[in-house]
Formats: C-alpha cells, sequence, structure tokens
C-alpha cells in the first residue's frame, strides 16, 4: 500500500473562501503530482514537482497554485474558490526507476471539492 | 498533444471470462505505457507498464499487448471475478516531457457472479 495522504478527504465551501488541500508521502519521491478529475472523466495534470522548489504547471490551466519546500509535503491553495472548481482533486508521486522499472506513480485517496 | 481513447461504454462480462479492453493513441509511440485500476472514489493503482520494444507483458490474471504499428494496446483479465470490476485507466509515459503521464477517460469493467 502505497503510503501518501491527503486531507481533507470531502471538503464543502462557499465562494470566495481560501482554501488549501494538503498532499504528504512518506516514500521519499522527488516527483509528485496534482490532478483534476471530474466524475467519469479522465485525469488532467494541473501541477507537478520535481523536487524541494520546483513547480510547473500541467497540461490543465489551473487557478490554484502549489509550493514544494519540503520532499514530502504538496499542498494546493484556491485563493478564492469558484462553483467551476467543484471537482475531485488527486495527488500523486513517483520515483525513478520505481518497482516496474519506469516511474509509476502513487496516488492518494484524493479530496473531493464542492464550492456552493 | 496525444490524445488517448479508451472505450467510454461499460464493459460487463460473466465471472470466468476474459475481458478484453483497448487503449488507442494518436499521435507518436510512447516509450512506456502503462494500466492503472481505480474504484470509485479512490485514487488510481498501479497495475502493469510495458515498454515500446516488448510485445506483451503478464502479471496472474493480467496481460497488456502493445502495438506500436496500429498505435494500440490491449489489455486482458482472464478468469474474471467480481472483484476485478473497476475502471481500468491507461496512460502514456511522455518521456521527452520529463516522464508526465497523459490519461485515458478509462473503461469501467462490471464481472457479474
Amino acid at each position: 500500500e502505497a503510503d501518501i495522504y491527503q486531507t481533507p478527504r470531502y471538503l464543502v465551501i462557499g465562494t470566495g473562501k481560501k482554501i488549501t488541500l494538503e498532499c504528504s508521502q512518506t516514500m521519499g519521491h522527488d516527483k509528485m503530482y496534482w490532478y483534476q478529475q471530474d466524475p467519469g472523466m479522465e485525469l488532467h495534470l494541473i501541477h507537478y514537482s520535481y523536487g524541494v522548489n520546483s513547480t510547473e504547471k500541467g497540461d490543465l490551466s489551473s487557478e490554484s497554485t502549489v509550493s514544494r519546500i519540503r520532499t514530502e509535503h504538496f499542498p494546493l491553495t484556491l485563493e478564492s474558490a469558484r462553483p467551476s472548481h467543484t471537482s475531485q482533486y488527486l495527488c500523486a508521486s513517483s520515483e525513478y526507476p520505481g518497482t516496474s522499472g519506469h516511474n509509476e506513480q502513487f496516488f492518494g485517496p484524493g479530496t473531493r471539492l464542492t464550492v456552493l | 498533444s496525444q490524445k488517448i481513447e479508451q472505450n467510454s461504454e461499460a464493459l460487463n462480462i460473466q465471472e470466468g471470462k476474459t475481458a478484453t479492453l483497448t487503449c488507442n493513441y494518436t499521435n507518436y509511440s510512447p516509450a512506456y505505457l502503462q494500466w492503472y485500476r481505480q474504484d470509485p472514489g479512490r485514487g488510481p493503482v498501479f497495475l502493469l507498464l510495458i515498454r515500446e520494444n516488448e510485445k506483451e507483458k503478464r502479471k496472474e490474471r493480467l496481460k497488456v499487448t502493445f502495438d506500436t504499428t496500429l498505435k494500440q494496446s490491449l489489455f486482458h483479465i482472464t478468469a474474471s471475478q467480481p472483484a476485478d470490476s473497476a475502471t481500468y485507466l491507461c496512460a502514456l509515459d511522455e518521456q521527452a516531457a520529463g516522464n508526465k503521464l497523459t490519461f485515458g477517460g478509462g473503461t469501467r469493467v462490471l464481472v457479474k457472479p
């Protein structure tokens, strides 16, 4: 079982609030990722990091921001939540070569965000 | 950018039969192709990886093939069980882009007893 944690698991919040979704991993992985997934739809990469002080935007534009001050911690922040931000947010980590020989990703359980 | 197509219709299958899922991609062939399982409300779990120079990979009751000419991977679950019911995602490893993964929409499998 992969040791990657996300809190909270569920969050219902009003429009305009600032929120931070937490993600931590105990595997010492350098690479970490944030995905957004709507029900029945594919995962879209919104942010990734290759190590401490490294953050990049993903393929899907997002109003969220991330930080990577410690290897194990990769929080995602929304300064002003809107109903369009309602979705499931999944955090993942990986390290080359991994047990598969190439960089398989380990996912957390996700945070389901609802913005009213 | 890469586009991945998986059958969005659910696959209903009788216990004990073989489930076969397809993953088609449109652009360049990736160096690696990965398959994940996702249960409702959970994050995906890695199952298998196949390299571009491998034709077939097996793990227990799972088998993956990779045909770079057809730009297609097939995922087989043999002797299927109700516990195999889940959504299965294929993901392409964009090695040139720093090992980011591009995921397909997944195919839901329902194994009936």
